[in-house]
């Protein structure tokens, strides 16, 4: 079974730095590209990254662009956010995805890791 | 930016009923949209992709129609297991966003 699963998430003070992580497994991430999608409390779904197989393309949202960044391991078969100068409202919780081969919609998610900012 | 709005926000109704969720593009889309399915605390689960196409796995009473601007989820015959909330994301162009959601609830 295709399984994504998320860590790393915590409690961080404003100007923070975190690193998410997302193992796969059942499939090899190096035919894929991925993405990050989070969902702050009470929230919808919001598009945060998007890294390509080869991580040659990465793009991110202007909410996280210039502070947050993408990178994968393919030999690992995993992927990374790594977060820094964190805001109140970047709290959220942060599910990594599989993008399909076709289109970039996402066919497997992690579960989700809780990023809480507060001081 | 490619703006989605999503109605109705919130929709109650009884198991057996036919639901139909509206997404409605700033600009055209083509076929490029997808539908999500989310349970409290859940992920997200993809459901319909293509507009009309559905994902493997997932019920026939779900089914997706629409294009350009304009598209709908309908469920069929609302079953008990179908609460949670719907999104809509298109993938027409960068930055790929989602609609603000609709929240199914079973009278």
């Amino acid at each position: 079974e295709d399984q994504l699963v998320e860590s790393g998430g915590g409690l961080v003070q404003p100007g923070g730095s975190l690193r998410l992580s997302c193992a796969a497994s059942g499939f090899t991430i190096s035919t894929y590209s991925l993405t990050w999608v989070r969902q702050a409390p009470g929230k919808g779904l919001e598009w945060i990254s998007f890294i390509n197989s080869l991580s040659s393309t990465t793009y991110y949202a202007d909410s996280v662009r210039g502070r947050f960044t993408i990178s994968r391991d393919n030999a690992k078969n995993s992927l990374y956010l790594q977060m820094n100068n964190l805001r109140d409202e970047d709290t959220a919780v942060y599910y990594c995805a599989r993008v399909n081969t076709a289109a970039i919609y996402f066919d497997s998610w992690g579960q989700g890791t809780l990023v809480t900012v507060s001081s | 930016d490619i703006q989605l709005t999503q109605s109705p926000s919130t929709l109650s109704a009884f198991v057996g009923d036919r639901v139909t969720i509206t997404c409605r593009a700033s600009q055209s889309l083509s076929s490029w949209l997808a539908w999500y399915q989310q349970k409290p605390g859940k992920a997200p689960k993809l459901l319909i992709y293509k507009a009309s196409s559905l994902e493997s796995g997932v019920p026939s009473r779900f089914s997706g129609s629409g294009s350009g601007t304009e598209f709908t989820l309908t469920i069929s015959s609302l079953q008990p297991d179908d609460f949670g909330s719907y999104y809509c994301q298109h993938y027409s162009d960068y930055p790929w966003t989602f609609g603000q959601g609709t929240k199914v609830e079973i009278k």
